[in-house]
């Protein structure tokens, strides 16, 4: 079974730093896209970066330059480093698994429950 | 940036009604497209990919069809446990989704 387990989240003042976790089991994980989806309270989903199984990136316009994603095949484990954090990002923010390897055409067959994050002064 | 339009915000059915959600891009997506489900406090669930693919374990009263830039989620005969809230995704180097449909009970 696949399981994807957030952590990492918690509240931060603006313009802080945070680097949410994600453990993966249940599967192979190096050979999966990995996401970042995140969903401000009581609002829709939100696309924030991707990773391919060959550590290609890509990333929603808002946080281009401020977050880092990467992962860690020998711990299956995914990451996303938040700087210059900002009132605008406090959402809960699911790690995602692709459907398949590549990280345009893969669309996200399994979620974890989330992590909230909160930015405030 | 491609724009994902889901029309409508809210729609009231009653148990055994066919429903329909559009989602209409701002370009030609070329069938890249997913639907999901979520329910208050879950993560989403997938159900259709590549616009018309029902993904493993989903009920086959889902559907989903379209082309271009007009594409739909079908449900045909809605069931107690259907009522959530749906969003349709482009997905490609960008990915984009709808503003979401909330399916409520008549």
């Amino acid at each position: 079974e696949v399981q994807l387990l957030e952590s990492g989240g918690g509240l931060v003042q603006p313009g802080g730093s945070l680097r949410l976790s994600c453990a993966a089991s249940g599967f192979t994980f190096s050979s999966y896209a990995m996401s970042w989806v995140r969903q401000a309270p009581g609002k829709g989903l939100e696309w924030v970066s991707t990773i391919s199984s060959g550590y290609s990136t890509y990333y929603t316009d808002s946080v281009k330059g401020r977050f880092t994603i990467s992962r860690d095949n020998s711990k299956n484990t995914l990451y996303l480093q938040m700087n210059s954090l900002r009132a605008e990002d406090t959402a809960v923010f699911y790690c995602v698994k692709g459907i398949g390897s590549s990280a345009i055409t893969s669309p996200n067959d399994c979620w974890g429950q989330g992590t909230l994050v909160t930015v405030s002064s | 940036d491609i724009q994902m339009t889901q029309s409508p915000s809210t729609l009231s059915a009653s148990v055994g009604d066919r429903v329909t959600i559009t989602c209409r891009a701002s370009q030609n997506i070329s069938s890249w497209l997913a639907w999901y489900q979520q329910k208050p406090g879950k993560a989403p669930k997938l159900l259709i990919y590549k616009a018309s693919s029902l993904h493993s374990g989903v009920p086959s009263r889902f559907s989903g069809s379209g082309s271009g830039t007009e594409y739909s989620l079908t449900i045909s005969s809605l069931q107690p446990d259907d009522f959530a809230t749906y969003y349709c995704q482009h997905y490609s180097n960008s990915k984009t989704f709808g503003q979401g449909t909330k399916l409520e009970i008549k």
